[in-house]
């Protein structure tokens, strides 16, 4: 199985912050990732997929990138909706399967 | 728009068996298929397996291989899973979602979650 592995595990930061959250795979998943934001009680919502393609509704400061095995997820002015966790999810491979997740937290 | 509605919360006890549906509401799956995703409290997402409604064809965690099976009915646009012998942890929120590439993609609509409780 490819691991995911995120980090950091928790973030704090503040409204208009730049936010860098990283996730590893264990062995090369080309951009074969997706990104996803979950908000507590809710159902996660699809962010971002194949690394760095935008999904629809989604604001443009979120983006993404990397390729191979390592992977970023970039919030570009953090805004009050955004405090939420993040996970990863790599696609190349069964069993599909998720990073542990980032807590976006205030600072 | 497709959304997925999901089947009430339950409380089961150990040893019984829980099957939670998933309808597709304003659409149908179509050529996608649909997966299963659980969340115990306080803890991150575990895929479980997903189905092709088409073609039927599944594929399943291995570490739930022995006590889970995914269906669907195509007439209905609805897929169920059904997890066997159940422990006090498998305790968790159970979420179905529409997955791209025949099952082996990214998870672009997802139901709301079914609450699973199991306790003596």
């Amino acid at each position: 199985d490819i691991q995911m592995t995120q980090s950091p595990s928790t973030l704090s930061a503040s409204i208009g912050d730049k936010v860098t959250i990283t996730c590893r795979a264990s062995q090369s998943i080309t951009n074969w990732l997706a990104w996803y934001q979950q908000r507590p009680g809710t159902a996660p919502k699809l962010l971002i997929y194949r690394a760095s393609n935008l999904a629809g509704g989604v604001p443009s400061r979120f983006s993404g990138s990397g390729s191979g095995t390592e992977f970023t997820l970039t919030i570009s002015g953090l805004q009050p909706d955004d405090f939420a966790t993040y996970y990863c999810q790599q696609y190349n491979n069964f069993p599909l399967t998720f990073g542990g997740g980032t807590k976006v937290e205030v600072k | 728009q497709v959304h997925l509605v999901q089947s009430g919360a339950e409380v089961k006890r150990p040893g019984s068996s829980v099957k939670v549906s998933c309808k597709a509401s304003g659409g149908t799956f179509s050529t996608s298929a649909v997966t299963w995703v659980r969340q115990a409290p306080g803890q991150g997402l575990e895929w479980m397996g997903g189905i092709i409604p088409t073609s039927g064809s599944t594929r399943y965690a291995q570490i739930f291989q022995a006590r889970v099976t995914i269906t669907a009915d195509e007439s209905t646009s609805t897929s169920y899973m059904e997890l066997r012998s159940l422990r006090s942890d498998d305790t968790a929120i159970y979420y179905c979602a529409r997955v791209t590439a025949g099952g082996m993609g990214y998870m672009d609509v997802w139901g709301k979650g079914t609450t699973v409780t199991v306790s003596p």
